[in-house]
């Protein structure tokens, strides 16, 4: 599966859209890009996932660049609850294959 | 609130305890897996069940024993643990499929050893 490269940290305030990138530059046409969050002392939470298309949810919203090398997720108005470690996994969409976390960005939510 | 339920939330036990962890799901997904997390580290993969047989072993030490007793539930046996396997282990499952489906997770269960 490709690697990806995400910032460390983050800052948002709170009311205000967040976007977070994720670089994936040796992507193939067959791996997925997801999502997935880490609230403190919570299990990872599934945010949304693409191909080549931007996605939408009642969470966030992903966009893929037109060549598949980086994406980004919008968190569009961020709340304190929205603090967490967040991941961008890339991988083939096979459905037994393990989730490679990297270390993810910790985004934090400011009043 | 998440679909995939750990029991216990935390255990503490001592090196010569035999206990199991449990994960149920109703879901109906086929895929389920157990995953292990130390402090201030991402998720790493342990095990993979489908179709309630055992397809990915991440080379886990033989105190770590799973089994997926119905396509519902998943435990995970352990006996003789060391204090480094002390960590939040999780689970998640996934649908069948091509189509990228993805993994849900537990909120895990903290382990301590003694």
């Amino acid at each position: 599966d490709a690697k990806t490269t995400q910032p460390p940290s983050m800052d948002c305030a709170e009311g205000r859209a967040a976007n977070l990138p994720c670089n994936h530059s040796t992507i193939s046409g067959n791996e997925y890009v997801y999502w997935y969050r880490q609230i403190h002392s919570q299990g990872p939470q599934y945010i949304i996932h693409g191909l080549k298309n931007n996605e939408t949810n009642e969470m966030a919203s992903l966009i893929i660049t037109e060549d598949r090398k980086s994406s980004t997720l919008i968190l569009p108005h961020a709340t304190l609850r929205d603090t967490a470690v967040y991941y961008c996994i890339v991988r083939v969409g096979d459905s037994w294959g393990k989730l490679q976390f990297g270390a993810g960005t910790q985004v934090v939510v400011t009043p | 609130d998440t679909e995939v339920t750990q029991t216990p939330k935390h255990l503490v036990m001592g090196m010569t305890n035999k206990k199991s962890l449990k994960c149920e799901q109703h879901m109906g997904h086929r895929a389920m897996y157990w995953y292990k997390q130390k402090a201030k580290k991402p998720p790493e993969l342990m095990f993979v069940y489908s179709y309630e047989k055992l397809s990915i072993n991440e080379s886990v030490p033989s105190r770590f024993s799973p089994e997926c007793p119905n396509s519902s539930l998943l435990n995970l046996h352990l006996h003789a643990l060391q204090p480094e396997d002390s960590a939040l282990y999780l689970c998640a499952s996934s649908q069948a499929g091509q189509d990228g489906q993805p993994q849900h997770f537990g909120d895990g269960t903290r382990l301590s050893i003694l």
